[in-house]
């Protein structure tokens, strides 16, 4: 198993950003596949989008379009999840997750997730 | 988008007892499905993908298939960490949905 350690809780005030770390251990990061995924509280999964580092084009859920920027750091193994023009309804705990195989995106490996608060 | 729905939404059942997860998808999806368990304050644990292949490490009691459109999630014997919830995952195109889980508690 692989061990996804993503950044502290935050909390956020409505309209502003939020970014948020995910850090990949070894030396296979670049050819595997990160998604971001998330839970509002008491509500089930949804994926927010995704990145496969090596080729350097994130993919989106129509939903967060314009709103978040997926991005991957190859030198330091870490994909970041930026949020903007945040509301009430991006309460939630945010995870990162990676593929099992080069270039898959079926998930195998969790990050801890880390919850983001919006509140005035 | 492609739509996951699952049923039943939730379900009580005994130590024991075999459990039928159901998954549909509404366009074909070939094998492109994935299942994850996931416990109160904790993040999702992966156990099944390509619809019927086990992620290593899950016990054998676990079993996934389908294709196409209809899945399913077959816990043989349920034991009493297996009470959770479980979602099943597209990824036949983008966006991945998530179906909007089953759970199972203690009857």
């Amino acid at each position: 198993q692989v061990q996804l350690v993503q950044s502290g809780a935050e909390v956020k005030k409505p309209g502003s950003s939020v970014k948020v770390s995910c850090k990949a251990p070894g030396d296979t990061f670049s050819n595997y596949a990160i998604s971001w995924v998330r839970q509002a509280p008491g509500e089930g999964l949804e994926w927010m989008g995704g990145i496969i580092p090596i080729l350097n084009t994130p993919r989106y859920a129509q939903k967060f379009q314009g709103r978040v920027s997926i991005t991957a750091d190859e030198s330091t193994r870490t994909a970041y999840m930026e949020l903007r023009s945040l509301g009430s309804e991006d309460t939630a705990v945010y995870y990162c997750a990676r593929g099992r195989d080069i270039s898959s995106w079926f998930v195998k490996d969790w990050g801890q997730g880390t919850l983001v608060t919006v509140s005035s | 988008d492609i739509q996951m729905t699952q049923s039943p939404s939730s379900l009580s059942a005994s130590v024991g007892d075999r459990v039928t997860i159901t998954c549909r998808a509404s366009q074909a999806i070939s094998n492109y499905v994935a299942w994850f368990q996931q416990k109160p304050g904790k993040a999702p644990k992966s156990l099944i993908y390509a619809a019927s292949s086990l992620e290593s490490g899950v016990p054998s009691k676990f079993s996934g298939s389908g294709s196409g459109t209809d899945f399913t999630l077959t816990i043989s014997s349920l034991q009493p960490e297996d009470f959770a919830t479980y979602y099943c995952q597209q990824y036949n195109s983008y966006p991945f949905t998530f179906g909007p889980g089953t759970k199972v508690d203690i009857k």
